[in-house]
């Protein structure tokens, strides 16, 4: 079964300095990738999405991630934080079965300091 | 509706009582989601439709947990006898397909508290 684990339930940056969330995950194939956000009382809306070919993912909010295959992670970046961004994160990898359901890393908040 | 939509968005009930959640996709979506979130256990996955079938409830915690789809569209969580455990935000996502690489869209979740 494939795991997803994400260093750092919390995370604290000031206003306008660089955001890394860390996701690694294990996989005995290539996997699909992905970076949730969650704010309070919503849903989860998906960030950005690696299935295959570029391996620096582009996403929505100026938020990029790179797959790295030989360290098996997927960190999630972003170079100038916002107020705004001050929400839960998720990575997810599907599962690679018929399902292709999503198995999730317990969640980083991060917390933006002004 | 333009997105997934799930009700009610809170429910509170009582330990031993049933209950009902709902969830309505994004019209086309044949692939179905349940999850569910908990300050304990984080995300998990409960259940997966396709069209009307459901061929993975593997994440379903105990036989008082069922789902059902209808006209491949709405779907409902039931939970029979509750107990303080079941307590958590219970997720439901669509997507065009059910593909790896498709996209999944959330609900807002239905917030359920057992008494």
């Amino acid at each position: 079964a494939q795991s997803v684990t994400q260093l750092g339930s919390h995370v604290s940056v000031s206003e306008g300095a660089l955001v890394l969330l860390r996701c690694n995950y294990s996989s005995s194939v290539p996997p699909y990738l992905f970076w949730y956000v969650q704010y309070p009382n919503q849903g989860l809306q998906l960030l950005l999405k690696y299935t295959t070919g570029a391996t620096l993912v582009k996403g929505i909010n100026g938020f990029e991630a790179e797959f790295k295959k030989s360290e098996t992670s997927f960190h999630l970046t972003k170079p100038s934080a916002h107020m705004s961004d001050a929400a839960e994160y998720f990575c997810a990898v599907s599962e690679m079965d018929s399902s292709y359901k999503l198995i999730f890393g317990s969640g980083t908040r991060l917390l933006v300091r002004p | 509706g333009a997105g997934v939509s799930q009700s009610p968005s809170n429910k509170v009930t009582e330990k031993g009582k049933d209950v009902e959640l709902r969830c309505d996709p994004i019209s086309g979506h044949t692939a179905l989601y349940w999850y569910r979130q908990s300050l304990g256990q984080g995300l998990e996955f409960l259940i997966y439709f396709q069209g009307n079938s459901a061929p993975d409830k593997s994440g379903l915690p105990s036989d008082r947990f069922s789902a059902e789809r209808t006209g491949g569209s709405v779907s409902t969580l039931t939970i029979q006898r509750t107990q303080q455990e079941d307590s958590a935000v219970y997720l439901c996502a669509s997507s065009l397909k059910g593909g790896g690489n498709t996209e999944a869209f959330f609900g807002q979740g239905t917030r359920l508290t057992v008494v």
